[in-house]
């Protein structure tokens, strides 16, 4: 299994370009997380999907945040425009629940380390 | 508000020496506890998840541990290794049927010296 993978590793780009973050998740793992970490605010929930679908964006933090998941094999994590607070390294995660969605291991990528000049 | 509290923020140890991390809570209403391992520059990588009924879960040397009446948790280490060097994060989830919603403590950062 070759796990979730992420790209790009890292990235660094100047304040309001466009970022977007890709994430491949685990074959057959029917939900997919996107997380945000920070020294300052440590982990953060951003949204997650179930079968492609968004559950839950209430931890995205702006309007310049948007995530998509046009299959069960892709999603992405766009900011637009960036701006030097965003930098923090995403992490994008993916499950399967079989009906336990609460009780199952999350297998999370490596990340991307963003930074915005 | 809920929160999740890790103690202590940092500890370092002899290769060989157990440990043991702490959790406490205030999460409501309770629905599981993960701990998670972080090696520098990676993802994390779950350890256990317990829920109200469970109060010792264990995984090779780790082995952690849940007091829902107290709302603490533990995360007990065995014969420390120096790949156990790493920052552990204790997740405490709301939530029923298919939402979720975590609260993560900042967690522990463990070095294991030779």
């Amino acid at each position: 299994d070759a796990g979730v993978i992420q790209s790009p590793r890292h990235e660094v780009t100047e304040m309001g370009q466009e970022v977007t973050l890709r994430c491949k998740p685990i074959s057959g793992h029917d939900y997919l997380f996107w997380y945000r970490q920070t020294m300052m605010r440590g982990l953060e929930l951003l949204i997650y999907f179930n079968n492609n679908v968004p559950i839950d964006d209430s931890g995205m933090p702006e309007d310049r945040f948007s995530a998509k998941m046009p299959n069960a094999s892709f999603s992405t994590l766009k900011i637009q425009p960036s701006e030097p607070r965003d930098s923090a390294v995403y992490f994008c995660a993916s499950s399967t629940q079989r009906g336990q969605l609460l009780r199952q291991p999350q297998h999370f990528g490596d990340g991307t380390r963003l930074s915005i000049l | 508000k809920n929160q999740v509290e890790q103690s202590p923020q940092s500890l370092i140890i002899l290769e060989g020496k157990n440990c043991t991390l702490q959790c406490n809570y205030t999460v409501s209403p309770f629905s599981n506890l993960r701990w998670y391992k972080q090696d520098t520059g990676r993802g994390p990588v779950s350890l256990t998840i317990m829920t109200f009924s469970e109060n010792t879960k264990s995984n090779g040397r780790y082995t952690a541990t849940l007091d829902a009446d107290t709302k603490q948790s533990s995360l007990h280490i065995t014969a420390s290794q120096l790949s156990d060097s790493a920052s552990y994060i204790c997740v405490v989830s709301s939530g029923s049927g298919g939402s979720y919603i975590p609260t993560f403590g900042r967690g522990t950062s463990l070095i294991v010296h030779p």
